[in-house]
């Protein structure tokens, strides 16, 4: 059964910075891209970021670029989104999702997600 | 790239079909769609291809189907039923983006 369990989500001040991770179990993780999809409140899913199968591509919207960065680590079956600067529109739930293959298309799996607010 | 509509409403028992737009250029993308209900994460329902074909997701009923007719990519549920009140989004993706539709609010009268 594939899970995926995020952490990492807190009150923070704006200009602040977090690491979240998702904690993949129930496939071979390095075989399929990921990626981590937000919702702000009152407002849909928006994608944030993905990253290959073997890590070695990385994608953003542009809202984040230069400020997210996402990884994984393959021994510990694990992805990262590590968020400097943040901003109060920033403010989200974070999802994590697996992808459907190893190459970057679309989603199959998701979390339960992890709440990012961002706040003076 | 794509377009839902904002909301839809169908009674008890009933069927609905929602719909999901590409632009020109993407018309003949693949979609997924996924299901949100209130208070959980997203569940990917399935992918539809462009000529209609679709791989549904585990566990998803038969209740779900899809279809495609030029641009636009169809959720069809069928024999609605209270938990499937929810937002429904498809996502589509292109080189390194994935792009999700604004999303269309089900409700079950």
């Amino acid at each position: 059964e594939v899970r995926l369990l995020e952490s990492g989500g807190a009150l923070v001040q704006p200009g602040g910075s977090l690491r979240l991770s998702c904690a993949a179990s129930g496939f071979t993780f390095s075989n399929y891209a990921m990626s981590w999809v937000c919702r702000a409140p009152g407002k849909g899913l928006e994608w944030v970021s993905g990253i290959s199968g073997s890590g070695g591509s990385t994608y953003y919207a542009d809202s984040v670029k230069g400020r997210f960065t996402i990884s994984r680590d393959k021994s510990k079956n694990t992805l990262y989104l590590q968020m400097n600067s943040l901003r109060v529109e920033d403010t989200a739930v974070y999802y994590c999702a697996k992808g459907a293959h190893s190459g970057y298309d679309y989603v199959d799996y998701w979390g339960q997600g992890t709440l990012v607010s961002v706040s003076s | 790239v794509v377009t839902q509509s904002p909301s839809a409403s169908a009674s008890l028992g009933a069927s609905v079909k929602l719909t999901c737009t590409l632009t020109s250029g993407h018309s003949s993308y693949g979609i997924a769609w996924h299901q949100q209900q209130p208070e959980k994460g997203p569940r990917y329902l399935m992918k539809l291809y462009s000529d209609g074909s679709h791989s549904k997701g585990d566990g998803i009923p038969d209740r779900f189907s899809g279809s495609s007719s030029g641009a636009e990519r169809y959720l069809t549920i069928s024999s609605l039923q209270s938990e499937d009140e929810a937002d429904y989004y498809c996502q589509t993706w292109d080189t390194g983006i994935q792009v999700f539709g604004g999303g269309t609010k089900l409700t079950v009268l």
